[in-house]
């Protein structure tokens, strides 16, 4: 069964600095995706990014980019320039794909991140 | 862009009455997934659907039973509800692919939401 591992219950950021968020999982196959959700206090489920197992590189939308780390099962979020609308939860994510189709989202339990003015 | 549609958005129960929620999913997506939020936890996957047929079932309580129609649209049905069915409902939709050698464009876009609180 795949796993999916948020060491940091709750971060702080001051506005404009840069913070990362990490993200660890466990699985035996080869092919999968991940995802990194954001939950803000509307409770929202809103997409971030995702990354593909089978591409090196890492990743990057804007402000938000991720590092990677396949042989290590890792996949932290950096955020750059916070900004208060980052205020949020943060959930990691995995999927498995294959030829008979997706496995539904395996979550981490978030991490709750404050930006400061 | 059009996004995936959750209707009601508030819904309030008494125990053991029933309840149905419906989801409409982005426009072409023909995969459509259920999870359920309780407060402060992760979302918990309940049942999924491709092509109208149930493609996942997770920790979905046999007083749950959900389906998919012809138009794509899904509705999941809450029987005898109890205190801890007090959650927040989400539905997400994709446009999967099941042919071999190829891979789904597979990401799961979320609905708003349905806050179901049962009394």
């Amino acid at each position: 069964a795949q796993t999916v591992t948020q060491s940091q219950p709750e971060m702080s950021v001051q506005e404009a600095e840069t913070v990362t968020l990490s993200c660890t999982y466990d699985t035996s196959e080869n092919n999968y995706y991940l995802f990194w959700y954001k939950q803000p206090p509307s409770r929202q489920m809103i997409l971030v990014i995702r990354q593909e197992a089978y591409k090196q590189q890492n990743a990057t939308e804007n402000r938000f980019s991720v590092n990677f780390q396949k042989a290590a099962k890792s996949f932290s979020l950096k955020i750059s320039d916070s900004q208060l609308g980052d205020t949020a939860m943060y959930f990691c994510a995995f999927i498995h794909t294959g030829a008979s189709g997706n496995t539904p989202l395996v979550f981490g339990k978030g991490t709750r991140l404050s930006v400061i003015a | 862009a059009a996004g995936v549609i959750q209707s009601p958005r508030h819904l309030i129960k008494e125990k053991r009455e029933t309840a149905t929620l419906k989801c409409y999913p982005i426009p072409r997506h023909d995969t459509v997934y259920w999870y359920q939020q309780g407060p402060g936890q992760d979302p918990q996957f309940l049942i999924s659907f491709y092509e109208k047929m149930q493609s996942d079932k997770g920790s979905i309580p046999d007083r749950f039973s959900a389906q998919q129609f012809s138009d794509y649209h899904s509705e999941l049905n809450m029987s005898s509800l109890e205190l801890g069915d007090s959650a927040l409902y989400f539905c997400a939709s994709s446009l999967g692919s099941r042919y071999l050698g190829t891979r789904s464009t597979d990401t799961q876009y979320f609905g708003p939401g349905t806050r179901l609180t049962v009394l």
